[in-house]
């Protein structure tokens, strides 16, 4: 059974850092595309950002809204992903969700899905 | 304002069938698959369609997806209380490099 569990979540002020992680089990974790896509409170889904499998390369694709500032990461020997995020805003207040991401890219497109999904970890920016 | 739209909401009754739209552009469903998301209240969200309208074998045949142009439909039939939930289509934008969202349609089973 595919299990993928967050933490790290938790009120930090505008301006401040926080790392979550995403321990994943139940698959072939370094295989993976992992992504983060969160969802501020009563509103709908936001793709956050990606990293690819070592064998694709490992590179990490963001959203505008956080390029710069949030960096993804993975440790395929913990089977654990991050998302590290700095100069945090008001704005950056949600639920972030941890998925599998499904398909492949090519050089114009992509063609991929998230197939399972964390439980999420709530964020909170607020002074 | 999401890239892809979707009504706010949709009704039927139990047993009934429902659809759902997802209108997007060249950018997006036009040149690339689409997928659907089941969100349950308080829960995660749950993947019901992919690649426009392919079921994972863990999803119940009353839930279709088909895609057209730039515009994709959900579609739900044999209605039951428990598919009461929000429902996300979501895609690649070419212009954007990002993954999308439509803004989700929230479905009430009278």
């Amino acid at each position: 059974e595919v299990q993928l569990v967050e933490s790290g979540g938790g009120l930090v002020k505008p301006g401040g850092s926080l790392r979550l992680s995403c321990a994943a089990s139940g698959f072939t974790f370094s295989n993976a595309w992992m992504s983060w896509v969160r969802q501020a409170p009563g509103k709908g889904l936001e793709w956050v950002g990606r990293v690819k499998s070592q064998a694709d390369g490992g590179t990490t694709d963001f959203a505008a809204p956080v390029k710069g500032r949030f960096t993804i990461s993975r440790d395929d020997s913990k089977k654990t992903l991050y998302l590290q995020m700095n100069s945090l805003k008001t704005e950056d207040t949600a639920v972030y969700y941890c998925t599998t991401e499904m398909g492949y890219c090519t050089t114009t497109s992509c063609y991929t899905y998230f197939d399972y999904w964390g439980q999420g970890t709530l964020v909170t920016v607020s002074s | 304002q999401s890239v892809l739209t979707q009504p706010p909401s949709v009704s039927a009754a139990p047993g009934q069938k429902v659809t759902i739209s997802c209108s997007g552009s060249s950018s997006n469903i036009g040149n690339t698959y689409v997928s659907w998301y089941q969100q349950l209240p308080g829960t995660a969200p749950k993947l019901l369609i992919y690649e426009n309208n392919r079921r994972p074998s863990r999803i119940p045949d009353r839930f279709s997806g088909s895609k057209s142009g730039t515009s994709a439909t959900l579609g739900i039939t044999g209605l039951q209380t428990g598919d009461e939930a929000d429902y996300y289509c979501g895609t690649w934008d070419t212009s954007l490099s990002a993954d999308v969202f439509g803004g989700g349609t929230k479905l009430t089973v009278l």
